[in-house]
């Protein structure tokens, strides 16, 4: 069985800055693939980032990118230039087969 | 592309009937779905997963005849919480997935379920 790990319930930045958000994933499969959902207060919950466990490059979407660190089951999201409307709950989900196991979760908050 | 429609997005029901909510893929074929619940302040967690014309796969610990999951073609899933009771209030969730496995899940916009 899978596990995903995000260890920071709640984070803050400042409009404009860039934030880092951690998760760490435990499994036994040699293929899979990591995702970021957004889950604004909505509750919609929105892809922001995919990323091949095959693929050594970095997955990149426009203000958003991953450090995904194979070795160490590590694959953080950086947001740069954090904007009001980023304030979400972010979820880090593991994908093997049709499975897809979810973190906790980090609520972000912008703030202006 | 990838929209997921969910119907209806609240309901509130009085213990013991059932509700039906339905879940559609409005640009794509899903071939597989997937219903998720979620507890306040919570992750998502797995109900089951359905492909079209196939039986349900349920999750450990969910009980197939209280939630029953018909996918009668690729663009529709439906959950249907039978009896329902208060402990069943919660917020589901359900998600498409148009290719095979490891293809992204799009998500529905989600339904509150309120048991009186």
């Amino acid at each position: 069985a899978q596990t995903v790990t995000q260890s920071q319930p709640e984070m803050s930045v400042q409009e404009a800055e860039t934030v880092t958000l951690s998760c760490t994933y435990d499994t036994s499969e040699s293929n899979y693939y990591l995702f970021w959902y957004k889950q604004p207060p909505s509750r919609q919950m929105i892809l922001v980032i995919r990323q091949e466990a095959y693929k050594q490059q970095n997955a990149t979407e426009n203000r958003f990118s991953v450090n995904f660190q194979k070795a160490a089951k590590s694959f953080s999201l950086k947001i740069s230039d954090s904007q009001l409307g980023d304030t979400a709950m972010y979820f880090c989900a593991f994908g093997a087969g049709n499975m897809l196991t979810f973190g906790g979760g980090t609520r972000l908050m912008v703030k202006p | 592309g990838a929209v997921v429609s969910q119907h209806p997005s609240r309901v509130i029901c009085k213990s013991g009937t059932s509700v039906k909510i339905e879940c559609r893929s409005l640009d794509f074929q899903a071939t597989t779905m997937f219903w998720y619940r979620q507890f306040p302040k919570q992750s998502l967690m797995l109900m089951a997963t359905s492909n079209e014309g196939s039986k349900a796969t349920y999750e450990q610990g969910v009980e197939k005849d209280k939630f029953l999951i018909n996918h009668a073609s690729l663009t529709l899933s439906t959950l249907t919480v039978t009896s329902a009771h208060p402990e069943d209030s919660s917020f589901y969730i359900c998600s498409a997935q148009e290719g095979p496995s490891g293809d992204t899940q799009y998500f529905g916009p989600g339904t509150r379920l309120t048991v009186l």
